[in-house]
């Protein structure tokens, strides 16, 4: 089955460590996105990528890094900068639809404390 | 302000009612809308998407759009409980940025 695999589930970090949250994809889809949602709030974008070893940030970008050099696999590193980190972190891909719009699939997402 | 705006409720609708969620955004130029359902803990999933004025249904979904207002709303008919969600509005901004309201809490009462 075609679909996008976030992993850790959980993970728990202490301060000033930096962490890693994979996102792989089979769908064959060109774009990927991170999205970070807090409680009772939307998503915001972290950063996406529309082809292979090129991303943009998004609206939080400061604190993360992020690499695309399969267009299967799109890791978000959380740093020690990003000051406030627990949240859930969506990872999505999409490909162009005949609309012309782009239709976003997510995967489980990754839901990280800091302790 | 925000670029996409809901109510962020919650909404409480009775079982068999109607419910009725609105969204307005800023950018007149967009083109792409979207409705995605989030359950509590998981990941949001798309349920509707409309790009023309009017209205479009699927099922007991319809997404209303009026692009002179700013305005695109999800009608669910027939509420059952298995519809009690948070509800996001998407919309496409730029070629490949989609920008989220903060959602609306969805409870159907049986």
């Amino acid at each position: 089955d075609g679909g996008i695999t976030q992993s850790p589930k959980y993970l728990f970090r202490k301060e000033g460590q930096n962490v890693t949250l994979s996102c792989e994809q089979n769908l064959n889809h060109d774009a990927m996105y991170w999205y970070r949602q807090d409680p009772g709030q939307g998503l915001r974008l972290i950063y996406y990528s529309q082809i292979v070893n090129d991303f943009q940030k998004g609206d939080i970008a400061e604190g993360y890094s992020v690499s695309r050099e399969k267009k299967e696999s799109f890791p978000l590193t959380v740093t020690s900068a990003q000051k406030n980190p627990t949240a859930f972190y969506l990872c999505a891909s999409s490909t162009r639809q005949p609309s012309g719009a782009n239709v976003l699939t997510f995967g489980a997402g990754s839901r990280l404390t800091v302790l | 302000q925000k670029e996409v705006e809901q109510n962020s409720g919650p909404l409480s609708v009775p079982e068999g009612a109607i419910a009725s969620l609105n969204c307005t955004y800023s950018d007149r130029g967009s083109q792409s809308f979207f409705w995605y359902r989030q359950y509590s803990g998981k990941s949001p999933e798309l349920i509707m998407s409309i790009y023309s004025n009017g209205d479009k249904e699927d099922g007991r979904f319809t997404a209303q759009l009026n692009k002179a207002s700013q305005y695109v709303s999800l009608l669910i008919r027939d509420s059952q409980p298995s519809d009690s969600a948070t509800y996001l509005c998407a919309v496409k901004a730029g070629a490949q940025k989609l920008v989220f309201g903060q959602g609306t809490r969805l409870t159907i009462n049986p």
